[in-house]
């Protein structure tokens, strides 16, 4: 089964206004971190925002929100107020604990968003 | 303050042959990560490096081989190359034992063609 899923291969939206990017993940440690990147042509994989699973508030930084719900292990982005510089590849990761003590992150196959003036 | 930088940002090989990728980790960090991304797909982990040692590894072949050196700074060697092996090398640092919530901060890649 795959951990990270993004069932959305492409999303367009109006400059302006606010779009939601789904991630769902599957996991069944206790302790897991869960992350948006956003790569443009580019390349370079940006940070974007981060929610830790015992974390009690949703995520948010700037015009970016997680939008949290632990049960239905959904960890979605919301971006308000889109500008056409958004317009990039978003890839939704988690990150899992482990008994060695390292972390590697488990990425989804992303979604295309395009911003329209 | 610099951040993850790699080189080369592009190469061409052919088949068979061999490669080196090279990472220096942001100022302060001292773990390196080597992710492989196909095109249209996300990044595969393929293995970590702390204290010059490979700590964790992806399901890639033993023709990916690393290397850290003391300064943290770290390459990729992929031997015997295959056509399936064209994508986007990206390298991350990171300070370990920060948790799940420790961020990796990336480089712009290596974007590696195999003719």
């Amino acid at each position: 089964a795959q951990k990270i899923t993004q069932t959305q291969p492409g999303m367009f939206v109006q400059e302006k206004e606010a779009v939601t990017l789904d991630c769902t993940y599957d996991t069944s440690d206790p302790s897991y971190g869960l992350f948006w990147y956003k790569q443009p042509s580019s390349g370079e994989m940006i940070f974007l925002i981060y929610q830790g699973s015992y974390d009690q508030q949703n995520a948010t930084e700037g015009r970016y929100s997680l939008n949290f719900q632990k049960a239905r292990k959904s960890a979605n982005l919301v971006i308000s107020a889109s500008q056409l510089g958004d317009s990039a590849m978003y890839f939704c990761a988690m990150r899992e604990s482990s008994g060695a003590g390292s972390y590697q992150l488990t990425f989804g196959k992303g979604t295309k968003l395009s911003v329209i003036p | 303050d610099a951040g993850v930088t790699q080189s080369p940002t592009h190469l061409i090989k052919t088949r068979g042959q061999q490669v080196t990728l090279r990472c220096s980790p942001k100022s302060g960090h001292d773990t390196v990560s080597w992710y492989q991304q196909a095109l249209g797909q996300g990044p595969q982990f393929i293995f970590q490096y702390y204290e010059e040692e490979e700590r964790q590894r992806g399901n890639f072949p033993d023709r990916f081989s690393g290397h850290q050196f003391p300064n943290y700074s770290s390459e990729l060697n992929v031997n015997a190359l295959l056509l399936g092996d064209s994508a986007l090398y990206l390298c991350a640092s990171s300070v370990r034992d920060r948790g799940t919530g420790g961020e990796l901060f990336f480089g712009e890649g290596s974007r590696l063609t195999v003719l």
